[in-house]
Parts: structure tokens; C-alpha cells; sequence
């Protein structure tokens, strides 16, 4: 099956820095990509749709400038968290799919401590 | 809005009984794909079965099957013969298509625990 790779699986940084998350398809090329976070013990809750070449969707509540989500490359997409505080902590996870009509592949997921 | 409910926020089946997980959503919208993916404690998340809304023949993977209700706007997921490695969230989902748009939106899960 295709194989999508998030990087890095765990991250901890201080209140008021950034971190960057990666998310790879490593064997195809996916014209289409999701971010979800997710908290414990709930649902993925989708951040953002971005589509190689052009601006993110974001979901209606979802700050764009401190999520700010880069997808500029059909292989590659990154999500940066800016000027992060100990709220932004969750688990993020990244889908990429290769159309619109096709299923999503999941990365691993990333878990983010702001402290 | 377009929402996807699982009423079973926990179920329990014992090995190799069968269980049904069910999932009822809402759209207004006529192409859509559905899923169920599971998240085992790894959180990774896997495709376990997709079906497309077009079609009327309910899809099937091994020990898994999907009951589809358009009309109903129901896909509940069928496990049969349980095993140990079963045991996981499982997440109803769609993915809807707007033009050249679309969103994959999860419902709320299903832990479903196996029992001896």
C-alpha cells in the first residue's frame, strides 16, 4: 500500500517558538493533502485540506497564521505551528491521497508538547 | 452541515463472534466515497474498507463487510470471526466532492474492545 511518512513522530518545544511537521508520500504523488488533529480519546478533527501548487483550505475556527501549511510539491507537505503555547499540544496527523476520488494514507503522526 | 455520527461510543464482541459497528451521516451532496479506518493504541490510522456511493453492491474485505443505506444515509461495518487484533478505534468517514474539492470529515469513533 502507499506509504505516507510524518516527521518527526514527537517534538517538544518551548512556549513562543515554532516547529515545522513534514509529511511525505513516499511512493506516490499526492495531489491532494489533509491536516487533522486529534486529541485524546477523540475524533481527527480536519485542520486544513491543501492541493499541490495552491493555498490551504482551512476549516472554519482554524487560525491560518498560526497554522501556517505549505504543500509545494506533490510529494511533500509541512505544517508549522508559530508562535506555539502549551494549548497547540495534541497529535497531529497527516493524510495525502493521490485525487479526489481516491482514499487518504496516513502518516504516523505527530505528537507535540508545548511547554 | 455535513456531520458523520457513530452512536456506539464503546462495544464489545468476544473472539470469533461478530459485531457491527454502525455510522449514519449527512450531506446533501450525491458523490461521496465512505471508510472505515481503524487506529489500534499505535494511532496509526488503516483502512480496513471503502465504498463508493454509487454503487449498490455493499463492499467486502475478508472478515470485513459494510451494510449501505443511501436512502438511509447508513454504512455500518460488519466484523466477523474476532480476532484479538481487532481491538481499536474505528472511525467512520466520507469524503465528499465539490468541483475540484474534498474533504475527508471523520465521524466521532468506535472502541471496540475483543474479549476471550
Amino acid at each position: 500500500g502507499a506509504v505516507v511518512s510524518q516527521h518527526p513522530s514527537r517534538v517538544i518545544c518551548k512556549s513562543g517558538t515554532s516547529v515545522k511537521i513534514e509529511c511525505r508520500s513516499l511512493d506516490f504523488q499526492a495531489t491532494t493533502m489533509f491536516w487533522y488533529r486529534q486529541f485524546p480519546k477523540q475524533s481527527l478533527m480536519l485542520m486544513a485540506t491543501s492541493n499541490e501548487g495552491s493555498k490551504a483550505t482551512y476549516e472554519q475556527g482554524v487560525e491560518k497564521d498560526k497554522f501556517l501549511i505549505n504543500h509545494a510539491s506533490l510529494t511533500l507537505s509541512t505544517l508549522t505551528v508559530t508562535s506555539a503555547h502549551p494549548e497547540d499540544s495534541s497529535f497531529y496527523i497527516c493524510s495525502a491521497s493521490t485525487g479526489v476520488r481516491t482514499e487518504a494514507f496516513f502518516g504516523q503522526g505527530t505528537r507535540l508538547t508545548v511547554v | 452541515a455535513q456531520t458523520v455520527t457513530q452512536s456506539q461510543p464503546e462495544m464489545s464482541v468476544q473472539e470469533a463472534e461478530t459485531v457491527t459497528l454502525s455510522c449514519t451521516y449527512d450531506t446533501s451532496e450525491s458523490d461521496y466515497y465512505l471508510f472505515w479506518y481503524k487506529q489500534p493504541p499505535s494511532r496509526q490510522m488503516i483502512l480496513v474498507i471503502r465504498q463508493e456511493a454509487y454503487k449498490q453492491q455493499n463492499a467486502t474485505e475478508n472478515r470485513f463487510s459494510v451494510n449501505f443505506q443511501k436512502a438511509a444515509k447508513s454504512f455500518s461495518l460488519k466484523i466477523s470471526d474476532s480476532q484479538l487484533g481487532d481491538a481499536a478505534m474505528y472511525f467512520c468517514a466520507y469524503r465528499i466532492y465539490t468541483g475540484t474539492a474534498s474533504k475527508l470529515t471523520f465521524g466521532t469513533g468506535t472502541r471496540l474492545q475483543v474479549t476471550l
